[in-house]
């Protein structure tokens, strides 16, 4: 699986966005962008996806660049709520990989009030 | 979407007991998935569970130490054999479908081994 590289750590204020980065320079043109978030003491949840377009949904925004080797997850409006560890994940949909996710080491986004 | 559970939620064992852990759905789906997050880390895959067929591991775990039971299309089971306090951790079940674009996590079991 192609790897992804997220700094370690980031901190917002509340009410501001916040822009979580995500490098992956040996993606491949099946890999699509996938990210997920784990609140204290749960299992992670789906955020977004994408493949080479900017998506938009009611949890956030991704924007990818046109090369495809980094992509920036956008919250609008950070609230206390979005305090978690943010993972970008490359899933590959080709070649019969099962679908299965492999996780990195994640961003722990921190929120001031 | 999918609904998971898991039981148990935590429980404490001693070193060289097995403990079983359950993960059912509230809908059929394709792929039941098993993670092991470590504390302070991060989720490793520990394998797919297959309906009908052996599970597939992933590099590091083997069938003698994880088994692993998928007996219908809303149900797995994951369990931890002779344990260690390197066995402590907490597992996650998930759930995924051909055509979703998501996947569904359990709220995991945190196990404690002394």
């Amino acid at each position: 699986d192609a790897k992804t590289t997220q700094p370690n750590s980031m901190e917002s204020n509340e009410e501001e966005p916040v822009h979580l980065p995500c490098n992956h320079s040996t993606i491949s043109g099946t890999d699509y962008i996938h990210w997920y978030r784990q609140l204290p003491s749960q299992g992670p949840e789906y955020v977004i996806h994408g493949l080479t377009s900017n998506v938009n949904n009611r949890m956030a925004s991704l924007a990818i660049a046109e090369d495809r080797k980094s992509s920036t997850l956008i919250l609008h409006r950070a609230t206390l709520r979005d305090a978690a560890v943010y993972y970008c994940i490359l899933r590959d949909v080709g070649g019969g990989s099962n679908y299965k996710l492999t996780f990195g080491k994640g961003t722990l986004l921190t929120v001031n009030p | 979407s999918a609904v998971i559970s898991q039981k148990p939620s935590r429980d404490i064992c001693q070193r060289g007991t097995s403990l079983t852990i359950q993960c059912q759905v509230d809908s059929q789906v394709t792929m039941m998935f098993w993670y092991r997050q470590q504390p302070g880390q991060s989720l490793t895959l520990i394998a797919t569970a297959n309906q009908g067929s052996e599970a597939t591991y992933e590099s590091g775990f083997v069938i003698d130490k994880f088994p692993i039971s998928r007996p219908n299309l809303t149900f797995s089971t994951l369990t931890v054999s002779n344990m260690s306090p390197e066995d402590s951790s907490i597992y996650l079940c998930s759930v995924g479908q051909g055509g979703w674009d998501e996947q569904f996590f359990g709220p995991g079991t945190r196990l404690t081994v002394l």
